[in-house]
């Protein structure tokens, strides 16, 4: 069964740091474009980021509202995708899915929670 | 950047009717078109690909159409387990965008 497993959400002080995990299976990871996509309570979804195979370079792009901040890599070797997020905001705050890319976003994870208060 | 914008914002609909939503790119996307289903609790899941493309697994009742600019998403014979939150995304170029979504309800 492909899937993908999210972990490391929890509750952040603003300004903190947290790093997120993507634990990748039944699928060949390293062929596929990954991305992150986040959802804040109550709202619609929006997507953060991507980075592409190895194949072009692990290359990555950010949405305007986290560039700068937040770093997005992956290790093949483990079937993983990383989420640094530095420089938390309260607007951080939600959920975060990460996503295969085929075209479209055809797998995703269940989601962590990410809550961003003092 | 591109926008999507998506209507409507929500509707409500008996068991067996069919409703229409519509996703308007702000510039040319051909077909890099995406619906997505949500149901309340849950991750998003793929239900349309490439504009009018039915993911494998998903129930035929669900169709998608449009190029360029202008896409509907389609449920035919509504069912209860319909009840969710959809949402179209381009993918013509980075940053992806979703459309607002369309919350579908039963009456």
């Amino acid at each position: 069964e492909e899937q993908l497993v999210e972990s490391g959400g929890r509750l952040v002080q603003p300004g903190g740091s947290l790093r997120l995990s993507c634990a990748a299976s039944g699928f060949r990871f390293g062929d596929y474009y990954m991305a992150w996509v986040r959802q804040a309570p109550g709202k619609g979804l929006e997507w953060i980021g991507r980075i592409r195979d190895k194949v072009n370079s692990h290359i990555t792009e950010y949405a305007a509202s986290v560039r700068g901040r937040f770093i997005i890599s992956r290790d093949d070797s483990k079937s993983s995708m990383y989420l640094q997020m530095n420089s938390l905001k309260i607007e951080d705050t939600a959920v975060y899915y990460c996503v295969r890319m085929n075209g479209a976003f055809d797998i995703w994870g269940q989601g962590t929670v990410v809550t961003v208060s003092s | 950047d591109i926008q999507m914008t998506q209507s409507p914002s929500s509707l409500s609909a008996s068991v067996g009717d069919r409703v229409t939503i519509t996703c308007q790119a702000s510039q040319d996307i051909t077909n890099y078109l995406n619906w997505y289903q949500q149901k309340p609790g849950k991750a998003p899941q793929l239900l349309i690909y490439d504009a009018s493309n039915l993911e494998t697994g998903v129930p035929s009742r669900f169709s998608g159409r449009g190029s360029g600019t202008d896409f509907t998403f389609t449920i035919t014979n509504v069912q209860p387990e319909d009840v969710a939150t959809y949402y179209c995304q381009h993918y013509d170029s980075v940053p992806y965008t979703f459309g607002q979504g369309t919350k579908l309800e039963i009456k």
